[in-house]
């Protein structure tokens, strides 16, 4: 199994909404990382998880709460979001969280805030 | 300040034609250079490069990074309108795991 997935495809929430985000990967990979798209730009790096344990907070909101529960699952909770929240939201995972492991990335949630 | 740049922004060719797309980088502690595809949703992984001289190739597709002069090239021969895509490089650096996307190159291949 080669893939990330990612659940659910599409998510449209309100401002005071609370949701999540889902992610899994069955590779053995032990980094797992959150990105953010905007329309017609690259990625921005959101959080890093490494061996379950948080390594990298982008300066990200407190209105995205991330969390790992096992090695395999990934999940960012949602609350209390703004419509400019509205993107596509990346998933990766990698061997682990040296630099020259390549990431593989779900196919990612697109999010409307409303 | 560190930063990844792609050239061209775009790029509008015909099918059969070799383009070839520019990394540039500057960063800290550079660890690893990759390539991406993206078409409508995920990036799809195409090379990763570690060493400097060393071409990587993958049917059509081929790159080589250069670690004296810091850039990355990506080339595309016999180009088909399936290849349209926007390509990201972005870089591994600094001991933290950080990963700094370019702004991507917007390839059109026409029939």
């Amino acid at each position: 199994d080669t893939e990330v997935t990612q659940t659910p495809k599409h998510l449209v929430m309100g401002m005071t909404n609370k949701k999540s985000l889902k992610c899994e990967q069955h590779m053995g990979h032990r980094a797992m990382y959150w990105y953010k798209q905007k329309a017609k730009k690259p990625p921005e790096l959101m959080f890093v998880y490494s061996y379950e344990k948080l390594s990298i907070n982008e300066s990200v909101p407190s209105r995205f709460s991330p969390e790992c529960p096992n090695s395999s699952l990934l999940n960012l909770h949602l609350h209390a979001l703004q419509p400019e929240d509205s993107a596509l939201y990346l998933c990766a995972s990698s061997q682990d969280g040296a630099g020259f492991n390549e990431q593989f990335f779900g196919p990612g949630t697109r999010l409307t805030v409303l | 300040e560190d930063k990844v740049v792609q050239s061209p922004l775009s790029l509008v060719v015909h099918e059969g034609d070799t383009v070839t797309l520019n990394c540039s980088y500057e960063v800290t502690n550079f660890r690893s250079l990759l390539w991406y595809k993206q078409e409508k949703k995920a990036p799809t992984f195409l090379f990763m490069l570690t060493s400097s001289g060393i071409e990587k190739k993958s049917g059509r597709l081929s790159s080589i990074l250069d670690k004296k002069e810091l850039f990355s090239i990506l080339n595309i021969t016999a180009t088909q309108t399936g290849d349209s895509a926007i390509y990201l490089c972005a870089v591994k650096w600094g001991a933290g795991n950080m990963l700094t996307f370019g702004g991507g190159t917007r390839l059109m291949v026409k029939p």
